[in-house]
């Protein structure tokens, strides 16, 4: 059975660093693309970026190139997303998703990980 | 980047009765739309791929018709347990991207 289990929730402050992690399970981890996915406090979904873990191609929607960084580590079936100095603004639920193999759409989810910013 | 708006915003409605989802790109993405179901506190997911092929899984209530750059998924018969958020995202163009959502309650 295909699983992701993603760390939980974090409350941080503003300039501080995090990373979040997804840990993957029922399934070759290095043969699938995994993505991030981001839901603001009474918004959308929005597609954050992907990586491949087979070979770490990553790509990154514009929106969110430069802002976060995702990254995984084979040894553990383990995707990671990072920030480096948080803002208040990126308080959100986050979601990490597998892709399909075929096509970019996103067959199983994580649980999500709420991570809130606040002073 | 496309733009996908959903319609209605809210549908309220009822057990047994039937859901009729709208989705419509700002420029066609062929079939290349898919649509998934949120609920609070429980894992997104994906209903129909690729307009009109359900995902592993999905009951045959849920279909998904369209092409082009107008879309549509029907929930027949609608069980307590459908009562949901859903959302439609298109993969035809870098990024992908969402649309706003319908809720369907009731």
């Amino acid at each position: 059975e295909v699983q992701l289990e993603q760390s939980g929730a974090e409350v941080k402050k503003p300039g501080e660093s995090l990373k979040i992690s997804c840990k993957a399970s029922g399934y070759k981890f290095t043969s699938y693309w995994i993505g991030w996915v981001r839901q603001m406090p009474g918004r959308g979904l929005e597609w954050m970026g992907i990586l491949y873990p087979g070979d770490s191609q990553i790509r990154y929607s514009p929106s969110f190139q430069g802002q976060v960084l995702i990254s995984a580590d084979k040894s553990t079936d383990t995707a990671y997303l990072r920030w480096r100095s948080l803002k208040a603004s990126d308080t959100a639920m986050y979601y990490c998703a597998r892709r399909m193999i075929r096509g970019l759409f996103f067959d199983y989810w994580g649980q999500g990980t709420l991570v809130t910013v606040s002073s | 980047e496309i733009v996908l708006t959903q319609s209605p915003a809210t549908l309220s409605l009822s057990p047994g009765e039937s859901a009729t989802l709208s989705c419509r790109a700002s420029q066609s993405i062929s079939n290349y739309l898919a649509w998934y179901q949120l609920k609070p506190g429980q894992t997104p997911r994906l209903l129909i791929y690729d307009a009109s092929n359900r995902a592993s899984g999905i009951p045959a209530r849920f279909s998904g018709s369209g092409s082009g750059a107008d879309f549509t998924l029907t929930i027949n018969s609608l069980q307590p347990e459908d009562f949901a958020v859903y959302y439609c995202q298109q993969r035809d163009n870098w990024p992908p991207t969402f649309g706003p959502g319908t809720k369907v309650d009731f």
